[in-house]
């Protein structure tokens, strides 16, 4: 895998779903695995910083957990809310200063 | 407790003008970068800075200059705007560690439209 890719490029889920989604990066010269939630019309915001093989992160409903070694990471939202809907990018970060970021899953969590 | 600020957020230009957009962040962070986000091609890097006075050329710097003369300002410049450099700017700034471990803090956005 030579750039971050992410699956699937869009979701749509039922409100108290869980759900889940795919970041594939380059496992050579890996640093560190970034997500962030994106709202339409907002900044993309922070969620996880990883860094870790075996590494798991979690924020209320909202987990990720990292394989460097095969170089993914998975996204997971238990229990869907409206309030989840948003696009999530991943982005990975070598040994410089540089992230390269993913397409972004587009999750749209219906009432 | 601003954090990044983007200026202007809304702007259309004719092909050929030249403007400036100004990214101000209040977090003495080291490190600044400008992305553009294009349907279907997710944020990728013009330039960024790792310091004042600094910048290094990203993935499309093509058609656009920089410049970090004060810590907390970097600004993009079009020199000689075309119709594919419409798209929506994101500046984004992170501290002085690794920067891989520390999240990047993403201004609102400038819309730029040329036509």
């Amino acid at each position: 895998i030579l750039n971050v890719e992410q699956s699937p490029q869009s979701l749509h889920v039922q409100e108290g779903d869980s759900t889940n989604f795919t970041c594939s990066f380059p496992s050579s010269n890996f640093y560190a695995l970034h997500w962030y939630r994106w709202e339409t019309a907002k900044s993309p915001e922070a969620l996880f910083v990883m860094t870790l093989n075996g590494d798991e992160k979690k924020k209320g409903r909202i987990s990720a957990t990292l394989n460097t070694k095969e170089g993914y990471s998975y996204l997971y939202i238990k229990g869907s809310q409206p309030e989840d809907s948003a696009t999530y990018l991943c982005a990975s970060g070598g040994s410089n200063y540089k992230l390269t970021f993913g397409k972004g899953t587009l999750l749209t969590v219906n009432p | 407790n601003a954090g990044v600020t983007q200026t202007p957020k809304f702007r259309v230009l004719k092909t050929g003008q030249s403007m400036t957009l100004l990214c101000a962040q209040d977090m003495n962070h080291e490190y600044m970068y400008w992305y553009r986000q294009d349907p279907g091609m997710g944020l990728r890097l013009i330039h960024y800075s790792v310091g004042e006075g600094t910048t290094a050329k990203g993935e499309v710097p093509d058609g656009y200059n920089v410049s970090r003369l004060k810590k907390q300002n970097f600004l993009l410049g079009l020199e000689s705007a075309a119709p594919s450099q419409t798209s929506v700017y994101f500046c984004a700034s992170s501290p002085m560690r690794p920067v891989s471990l520390q999240p990047q803090h993403f201004g609102d956005g400038t819309r730029l439209s040329i036509l």
